[in-house]
């Protein structure tokens, strides 16, 4: 069964650069979340999208903004990244009310 | 705020070595319990959704219960491969459909 994609599995950059991470939706979910996992951390919940508006909102910082597009797909914005924004970063899909699932991730560090 | 709690944070069994992992949350109205199973460098894979108290599920080795406070999952015979880090999640009625993650159990399986 087709899965949630998410691109690229590992990134590196510098303080103060920029990133974006893209993620895949299973195909006919309608809901996108997107979670940051600390080294050692529980997943924390950072914001979704539902039928392409957002629908909620967690610890998100101001640097860093989301969109989801036409075709599902949603992208994860970062600027003037900072050493502790280095950790794995989650989307998972759904529809619905129905339980997440969870891409592989993909790791941001910060050097 | 919704709070989640896993103990233990970590588990060493012999293969064969029946045991549980115990969830305790605290939320402003349960709209469900999951539980996740994550291997290192992967993203939660999706094991079961609770929604009521006294709600059983089960899946080969894994069973989970739920309770107005707490849930277990149960691991029966374990083998090797089912060593994993075990996540426990919470949606609140309240607060959209994001999952409020506990810090999870380290489950280590020896032959």
């Amino acid at each position: 069964a087709a899965g949630v994609i998410q691109s690229p599995r590992h990134l590196i950059k510098e303080k103060r650069e920029t990133a974006t991470l893209k993620c895949y939706p299973i195909p006919r979910h309608d809901t996108v979340y997107w979670y940051q996992q600390g080294p050692g951390q529980d997943p924390q919940f950072l914001i979704s999208f539902y039928e392409k508006m957002q629908s909620d909102k967690g610890s998100i910082p101001d640097r860093f903004s989301a969109q989801q597009f036409s075709d599902y797909h949603s992208e994860l914005n970062m600027s003037s990244l900072e050493l502790g924004d280095s950790a794995l970063y989650f989307c998972a899909s759904s529809l619905l009310n129905q339980p997440q699932h969870f891409g592989d991730g993909t790791r941001l560090s910060i050097l | 705020e919704d709070q989640v709690t896993q103990s233990p944070e970590a588990l060493r069994l012999q293969e064969g070595e029946s045991s549980s992992l115990n969830c305790s949350y605290t939320v402003s109205g349960l709209r469900g319990l999951f539980w996740y199973r994550q291997d290192p460098g992967k993203g939660p894979e999706f094991l079961f959704t609770l929604y009521s108290a006294g709600e059983e599920k089960e899946k080969e080795r894994l069973k989970a219960t739920l309770t107005k406070k707490e849930s277990f999952l149960h691991i029966t015979a374990p083998k090797p491969e089912d060593s994993a880090t075990y996540l426990c999640a919470v949606q609140a009625i309240t607060a959209g459909n994001k999952l409020t993650f506990g810090g999870g159990t380290r489950v280590l399986v020896k032959p």
